[in-house]
């Protein structure tokens, strides 16, 4: 079975923190993502990185930066969280020969 | 920005009836179409994933694509309460960027007991 998992459950930070969010996938996956989720907005990308050091950016990147040095790893960084960050972030991966994305369990980050 | 529409509910059918869930996707170079399941609270699930058109049945769930229309779709048969949840639609988009997927906002689903 895929497993991706996210380093945090819930987070609270406050406004012009910097915020990291990680990503591990254990099933050797090239391509992994980060999407944030909000009511009646839907799933929104990021960021994503089709290898190691390897970024695009997605739909929304601003006020984001990504980094991956480890095939297995991938971070979000919220450079200075401001409120509108408030959000359900996702983070997803997938095997670069095929096109199903399995997603981790989300981080759900509230900035005050 | 290519877009994925889907009503977003709630949709409400008693318990073992036939639940229909649609999406219309508006870029013609979409070529793989799936439907994810999320609890709420929890990140989203695949059902299942459709290629060509036609119907694909996996256990109780049928993905049905018409690439000319540009429509997806899922039926739910005999449906059961733990089938209650917010169903996505996800389509790959052309180009570059095919290994990439666009996402609607979903349905919500009920299914009453």
């Amino acid at each position: 079975d895929v497993k991706v998992t996210q380093s945090s459950r819930y987070l609270v930070k406050r406004t012009g923190e910097k915020v990291f969010l990680e990503c591990v996938q254990d099933m050797d996956h090239e391509n992994m993502f980060w999407y944030r989720q909000d009511p009646g907005l839907g799933l929104r990308l990021i960021y994503f990185s089709y290898d190691v050091k390897m970024k695009e950016k997605g739909d929304i990147p601003e006020g984001y930066s990504v980094s991956r040095e480890k095939k297995e790893r991938f971070s979000l960084i919220l450079e200075s969280a401001s409120t509108n960050q408030t959000s359900m972030y996702l983070c997803a991966s997938k095997d670069g020969g095929k096109e199903t994305q399995y997603f981790g369990p989300g981080t759900r980050l509230l900035v005050l | 920005q290519k877009e994925v529409e889907q009503n977003s509910g709630p949709l409400s059918v008693p318990e073992g009836a036939i639940a229909s869930l649609n999406c219309t996707y508006s870029d013609r170079g979409s070529q793989s179409f799936f439907w994810y399941r999320q609890y709420s609270g929890k990140s989203p699930e695949l059902i299942m994933f459709i290629y060509s058109n036609g119907d694909k049945e996996d256990g109780r769930f049928t993905a049905q694509l018409n690439k000319a229309s540009q429509y997806v779709s899922l039926l739910i048969r005999d449906s059961q309460p733990s089938d209650s949840a917010t169903y996505l639609c996800a389509v790959t988009r052309s180009g570059a960027g095919s290994y990439q997927l666009t996402f609607g906002k979903g349905t919500k689903l009920s299914v009453i007991p």
